[in-house]
Order: C-alpha cells, then structure tokens, then sequence
C-alpha cells in the first residue's frame, strides 16, 4: 500500500521565494497534518485537517504561512516569502478518522532557503 | 513551553543490553501516549502506544511504562540491536473525542546501539 507521499523531497530555494509543498495522504485517511523539524524546536504541528476542513491552525508560525486541502487526496503548505529561518524538514502525516490518535508520516520535504 | 519533554538528546548503549528512553509531560489532559522511531532521511514510524488508562503494554522487545501521577513515561528495549539505533520521539495526545488530533512531540532522543 502506498504510504503518504510528499513532493519534493528537497528543495533549494533563495530568500524571499515562494515555496509549494505537497501532500497526498493515505488513501481512506481523514485527517492530515503538516508538521516542520528542526534541530532547535523538534516536532512542531502547524495545521491540521478533518475532512479537508482545517480544524487548527495554532502552530502556523506567521502569515507567510498557508495551507490548503482541496480534496481529500492533496494538501499543499505554502511559504511565500520564505526566509533561511524557514530552513527545516516539512513532513506531511495522515490517519484514519476516529481510529485513535496513530498518524502516518510521509518521507518528507526538506527545504533550505539561501 | 515544552510540553512534552525529553530531557537526554542523546544515549548509548552496549548491544544486547536494555535501552530505557524517558519522556516526561506536564498537560494532565493529555490521555494518549506514543513512540516513534526515526531513521535518517525517513519520516517517524509508529512503534508503540499507551492509553491513560494502562501502566503497562509491552510489544516483542518493546515495552512502554506509564507512571501518570509522575506524568512520565519510558520506553524499555530488551534486548537492544544494532537497528535500534535511531531518533525515538515520544508524543503525547489529549483526545477531544473524535477525529484524530494532532499529536504534541518531544525533541527525540538520538538512540545509538554499540556493538
């Protein structure tokens, strides 16, 4: 089966560019979440969907920040203009609705802003 | 505020022997409680959990102890193998009742099996 996939796995981009990532979950999964890694701040949640429907968006570090779910097979985080602050591995996660709280990550995206 | 915290960034230990990972949290509504493993290049992979209402579970090699009047919990290997070595990350939940939400996460402790 396949797992949840992110695209690209690497990016390289210069600051103040716009950078699109993308997700496709699980097939079947009802939830999705956009997490980011870093060395300082570990595991941070910045968004999650139920049903395509954004359910918290507490953890978007700031307006340059935005994602998406258009349909229950693709989300997109958006950071435009990104900054070198922004440098991290963005993962993607899904999990099946009301199957308790296991999610499912993908490989991730991992983006350096120059 | 960190609230789920795992205070060693790093342990080694001698293959064969017992790994114990530690994470303490301070939300008293958190009620869920996983590990993850982590290797390089790849995203988390789920490896155990526990529900509040259990101290105990235990899975092949892998066991998770739950201690919620300490808000602490541990993840004891035995015996450790070399492909333990990796990332654990703990993650903790407060289930509002339907739907999964988003998991909190400590900052991972790095896992390295000596042979």
């Amino acid at each position: 089966d396949a797992g949840v996939i992110q695209s690209p796995r690497h990016e390289v981009t210069e600051m103040g560019q716009e950078v699109t990532l993308r997700c496709k979950p699980i097939s079947g999964h009802n939830s999705l979440f956009w997490y980011r890694q870093t060395m300082m701040r570990g595991l941070e949640l910045l968004i999650y969907f139920n049903n395509n429907v954004p359910i918290d968006d507490s953890g978007m570090p700031e307006d340059r920040f935005s994602a998406k779910m258009p349909n229950a097979s693709f989300s997109t985080l958006k950071i435009q203009p990104s900054e070198p602050r922004d440098s991290a591995v963005y993962f993607c996660a899904s999990s099946p609705h009301r199957s308790g709280n296991t999610i499912y990550f993908g490989e991730g995206s991992w983006l350096t802003v120059v | 505020d960190q609230q789920v915290k795992q205070n060693s960034p790093s342990l080694s230990v001698q293959e064969g022997r017992i790994s114990i990972l530690n994470c303490d949290y301070t939300n008293s509504m958190f009620d869920y409680f996983l590990w993850y493993k982590k290797y390089p290049a790849e995203g988390p992979t789920f490896l155990i959990s526990i529900s509040s209402i259990k101290d105990k579970n235990e899975d092949g090699r892998f066991t998770v102890f739950l201690n919620k009047s300490a808000k602490h919990l541990s993840l004891h290997i035995v015996p450790s193998q070399p492909g333990d070595s990796a990332v654990y990350f703990c993650a903790a939940s407060a289930n509002r009742g339907g739907g999964a939400d988003g998991l909190t996460f400590g900052k991972g402790t790095h896992l390295i099996i000596q042979p």
